[in-house]
C-alpha cells in the first residue's frame, strides 16, 4: 500500500513562478525524501529530511516536515522550464529500511 | 564518476515468456535495490540486497520473478513466466550503506522498460 501521496496529482505553472507539492503520509517515519524524475535523467536525489527537522533548503528548493500531521512539502522557487518532471516523496519508517514512494506530482512549467 | 548501469533498457516479449535484466551498481556501493515501476505509480519496492543477501523481498512475487547479486556486485532480475500485468519499468538503484547510517541517498539507473504482449 501508498504511505506517501502527492497533492496535487499535475500541475502547471508559467516560468518565474513558484511550485509547491504536498505529501501525506500514514505512519511515523525516520525521514522523508523527495525525488525527481524526468525522461531524460531518470530518478534523481533532490533533498532528505529527517524526523527531527521542520525545514530544510537546497538551491531553489525548500523541504518542509510536519510530524503532527503526517506531511511534507516541497517548494521549487522560481521555476524553470527544466524543472518540468514528475516529484515524489519516499518515506522511510524507523522499523524497516526500504523506501516507499508516493505515486508523484507531475510538474509541467511554460516558458 | 560512473552511475547505475542497467540493460537493456527496452524489452518486448509475449505473455508466458521469460525475460532478464541486468544492473551493475555505483562501485563501493553495498545495498542494491530492485523496483517496479507502473505507469503512473511511484515506484514499488521488490527486492534490497546487502552485499549479496537479501535484507527484503517481501514485495518480490516469488512465483515467478527471482533476483540475485554474485559477489556482492552485479544482479540480475528475472521474470518466468512473464503476465501481462509485469508491463513496467524496472529501476535498479544503489547506495553506499545500509539506509541505517547517515547516507541514504539511492541512486538510480535509467531503468528498463518491459511490455508484455
Amino acid at each position: 500500500s501508498q504511505q506517501g501521496e502527492e497533492d496535487p496529482q499535475a500541475l502547471s505553472i508559467q516560468e518565474g513562478e513558484n511550485a509547491t507539492m504536498n505529501c501525506s503520509y500514514k505512519t511515523s517515519i525516520n525521514n522523508l525524501q523527495w525525488y525527481r524524475q524526468n525522461s531524460g535523467r531518470g530518478l534523481v536525489h533532490l533533498i532528505l529530511i529527517r524526523s527531527n527537522e521542520r525545514e530544510k533548503h537546497s538551491g531553489r528548493l525548500r523541504v518542509t516536515l510536519d510530524t503532527s500531521k503526517k506531511s511534507s512539502s516541497l517548494l521549487i522557487t522560481a521555476s524553470r522550464a527544466a524543472d518540468t518532471a514528475s516529484y515524489f516523496c519516499a518515506t522511510r519508517m524507523d522499523s524497516s529500511y526500504k523506501l516507499i514512494f508516493g505515486s508523484g506530482t507531475r510538474l509541467l512549467v511554460r516558458p | 564518476e560512473a552511475g547505475v548501469a542497467q540493460s537493456p533498457r527496452y524489452k518486448i516479449i509475449e505473455k508466458r515468456q521469460s525475460v532478464a535484466f541486468w544492473c551493475n551498481p555505483i562501485s563501493g556501493h553495498a545495498t542494491l535495490y530492485w523496483y517496479q515501476q507502473i505507469l503512473g505509480q511511484g515506484p514499488k519496492l521488490l527486492i534490497q540486497f546487502q552485499n549479496n543477501g537479501v535484507v527484503d523481498d517481501s514485495q518480490l512475487p516469488k512465483d515467478r520473478f527471482s533476483a540475485e547479486r554474485l559477489k556482492g556486485v552485479d544482479s540480475t532480475l528475472k521474470i518466468q513466466p512473464a503476465k501481462l500485468e509485469d508491463s513496467a519499468v524496472y529501476l535498479c538503484a544503489s547506495s553506499l550503506v545500509l539506509p541505517s547510517e547517515y547516507q541514504e541517498t539511492q541512486y538510480f539507473g535509467p531503468g528498463t522498460r518491459l511490455l508484455v504482449l
